[in-house]
């Protein structure tokens, strides 16, 4: 079965420093990529996606993941956080032949000012 | 920003009760979706739609059931609530594409005493 490997739970960082959120799925075939982010009292929301092209992709605030498709793998990075990115982020995979969206269980991260 | 509301945000109630968690969405979507949440854990599909008059359930077996008579509207009803049914349900929507960008409300938070 499909599933999404988010590597880290909690996360805490200083404000200013750098992140890196790991995911990795287990589907082989062609995917498309998120990250969905949850701030506090908040909806989920796309923070970025892949489809294909370049690996590297960048999103809103800041943020970026690149796709390495050998290590089935989609990191997200900030290379300075704020306190405003406290929040909850979702990687989630979609594999074409379920067209169904596999979210992983989430990393919280918590940013101190 | 997506446009897509549940009502309620938030209920409490007792066992036995029949409730009906309230999905519309104003994008024209087709496809609409029900995930069920807990604190911790990854987001699990528990019933799907492609378009009026379709339903079909998700990876997640729920004793719940879904309609689909307008577009708009996605209810999901549960006949007699239980505390296993305790839990978080997230509602979603997304264009009938193969990029399939799921957009999500606010969520609505069920306790059953």
């Amino acid at each position: 079965a499909q599933s999404v490997s988010q590597h880290n739970h909690h996360v805490i960082l200083s404000e200013a420093a750098s992140l890196e959120l790991g995911c990795n799925y287990s589907y082989g075939g062609t995917v498309n990529l998120f990250w969905y982010v949850q701030y506090p009292g908040q909806h989920l929301q796309l923070l970025l996606k892949y489809f294909s092209g370049d690996p590297l992709v960048k999103g809103i605030k800041g943020f970026e993941a690149e796709f390495i498709k050998s290590k089935f793998s989609f990191n997200l990075r900030k290379p300075s956080v704020q306190w405003s990115d406290t929040a909850e982020y979702f990687c989630a995979v979609l594999s074409y032949n379920t067209d169904k969206l596999i979210f992983g269980t989430g990393t919280r991260l918590q940013v101190f000012p | 920003e997506a446009d897509i509301y549940q009502t309620p945000r938030y209920l409490v109630i007792g066992t036995g009760k029949k409730i009906t968690l309230e999905c519309s969405q104003t994008m024209g979507h087709d496809k609409m979706y029900w995930y069920q949440q807990d604190p911790g854990m990854e987001l699990h599909l528990i019933h799907y739609s492609y378009g009026v008059n379709s339903t079909e359930k998700g990876d997640l077996s729920s004793e719940s059931t879904v309609s689909r008579i307008r577009t708009e509207h996605f209810p999901l009803t549960l006949e007699s609530a239980r505390p296993s049914h305790t839990s978080q349900y997230l509602c979603a929507s997304s264009e009938e594409t193969t990029e399939n960008i799921q957009y999500f409300g606010a969520g609505t938070r069920l306790s059953v005493l």
